[in-house]
């Protein structure tokens, strides 16, 4: 069974950092590209990044480049997101998913997320 | 850019869904993915591939289209299927998210 748990997610600052984490489980990890997906209070989806197989290539949504960072570990079946910098616009429920493996493109599995809160 | 519509839809238990998603520009290959989001829950893949369902996902639920417009059909609803649905193209780089159509029991 694939399971994704979140962790990391809190009450910070702004202009404060948190890093989040993912452990996978029940599959073969290091095949598969993951992102992070995020949702703002009655808010959509958007993703905010992504990173491939081997963590060589990362891609981010513009308004987190620079403060964000993506990265795995294939020996601890785990994806990271370091954010710094945050604002108030960071705040929301942080998911991350499996992408599919071919195509590629579609997040067949979701973790259950973890809560980001910005306030002074 | 992905619009979906309608933003709310109230269909009564047994009644047909029929949500849109339609894109600003042709979907290449028809990357197109709906996903399911129960109140408290993570999104859950019901489709991709415009029309090939998600193990497990119950047969009510259909997906067609091509091109840049495409439907999420649920063929009989119940009351379990209170939820908001997005679609997701990826057939280009930016993988993007349609803004969500929520479905109530009437």
């Amino acid at each position: 069974e694939v399971q994704l748990v979140e962790s990391g997610g809190g009450l910070v600052q702004p202009g404060g950092s948190l890093r989040l984490s993912c452990t996978a489980s029940g599959f073969t990890f290091y095949n598969s590209w993951m992102i992070w997906v995020r949702q703002a209070p009655g808010q959509g989806l958007q993703w905010v990044a992504k990173i491939n197989q081997d963590g060589t290539e990362t891609y981010y949504r513009r308004s987190v480049e620079g403060r964000f960072t993506i990265s795995r570990d294939n020996a601890k079946n785990s994806v990271h997101l370091q954010m710094n910098n945050l604002g108030a616009e960071d705040t929301a429920v942080y998911f991350c998913a499996r992408v599919s493996l071919y195509p590629r493109g579609y997040l067949d599995y979701w973790g259950q997320g973890t809560p980001v809160t910005l306030s002074s | 850019v992905l619009t979906q519509s309608p933003g709310t839809l109230s269909v009564s238990p047994g009644d047909r869904a029929t949500l849109s998603c339609r894109a600003s520009q042709s979907v290449n290959s028809n990357y197109l993915a709906w996903y399911q989001q129960k109140p408290g829950q993570a999104p859950r893949l019901l489709i991709y591939g415009a029309s090939t369902k998600m193990t497990g996902i119950p047969d009510r639920f259909s997906g067609s289209g091509s091109g840049t417009d495409f439907t999420l059909t649920i063929s009989r609803l119940e009351p379990e299927d209170l939820a908001v649905y997005y679609c997701q193209e990826y057939g280009s780089a930016q993988w993007t998210f349609g803004q969500g159509t929520k479905v109530e029991i009437k």
